[in-house]
């Protein structure tokens, strides 16, 4: 069974500086990693996958997530905070096997104080 | 920008009642999903559709549960008699899968609030 792991239910920040939002995975076969974020009251908007390529991936807003096959990881970053930065992420996996359905992380939360 | 629509925002319903959440996928997509967030808990997956039928489920989605496609354009999930531990927002999501490996796009959710 695949799961994902954010151990940080949150992260505090400050405006300017980088951040970076942990993420575990495991997973049978070649993973897909995805990173969604939730604002308030809104539903779940997609910031970035990994699918192959690049260990480096780049999405929306600046942020960015580096893949590390042999950590399992898959952590999210931003060089420089922003206020409207704070939010809910979610870390997901979808595994091969012909498994379609993500698996999502619990989650965390993200602060940046200006 | 194309975006997936979910109907009602809320829903609040007497326990052992039957409830439809509505959804209406990104056009030209063929996948779609079902899933629901527990207050405070992470975002669980309960099924994927495609091509008229489930393609996958979770233990989560039992009898209680059926989802169809009763047009060329919405999608629902029918939980047939609701419990108190139904209450959750459920998120619908649609893929591309012209293309392989696209990610997911969700709708807004539906609080359903069973009381």
């Amino acid at each position: 069974a695949q799961s994902v792991a954010q151990p940080e239910d949150q992260v505090n920040v400050a405006e300017g500086n980088p951040l970076t939002v942990k993420c575990t995975y495991s997973v049978s076969g070649n993973p897909y990693l995805f990173w969604y974020v939730q604002y308030p009251n809104r539903g779940l908007q997609f910031l970035l996958k990994y699918i192959t390529g690049d260990n480096l991936v780049k999405g929306s807003y600046g942020f960015e997530a580096e893949f590390n096959k042999s950590q399992t990881s898959f952590h999210l970053k931003k060089p420089s905070a922003l206020v409207s930065d704070s939010a809910l992420y979610f870390c997901a996996v979808r595994g091969g096997g012909g498994a379609d359905g993500l698996t999502f992380g619990k989650g965390t939360h993200l602060i940046i104080q200006p | 920008e194309p975006e997936v629509t979910q109907t009602p925002s809320h829903q609040v319903t007497q326990m052992g009642q039957e409830v439809i959440l509505r959804c209406v996928p990104i056009s030209n997509h063929l996948y779609f999903y079902w899933y629901r967030q527990i207050l405070g808990q992470k975002v669980e997956f309960l099924v994927s559709f495609y091509n008229n039928e489930i393609s996958e489920k979770s233990e989560i989605f039992d009898d209680q549960f059926s989802v169809e496609r009763p047009d060329g354009s919405n999608f629902t999930l029918k939980i047939r008699s609701t419990k108190l531990e139904d209450s959750a927002m459920y998120f619908c999501a649609s893929r591309d899968t012209r293309v392989t490996n696209t990610e997911a796009f969700f709708g807004q959710g539906t609080r359903l609030t069973v009381v």
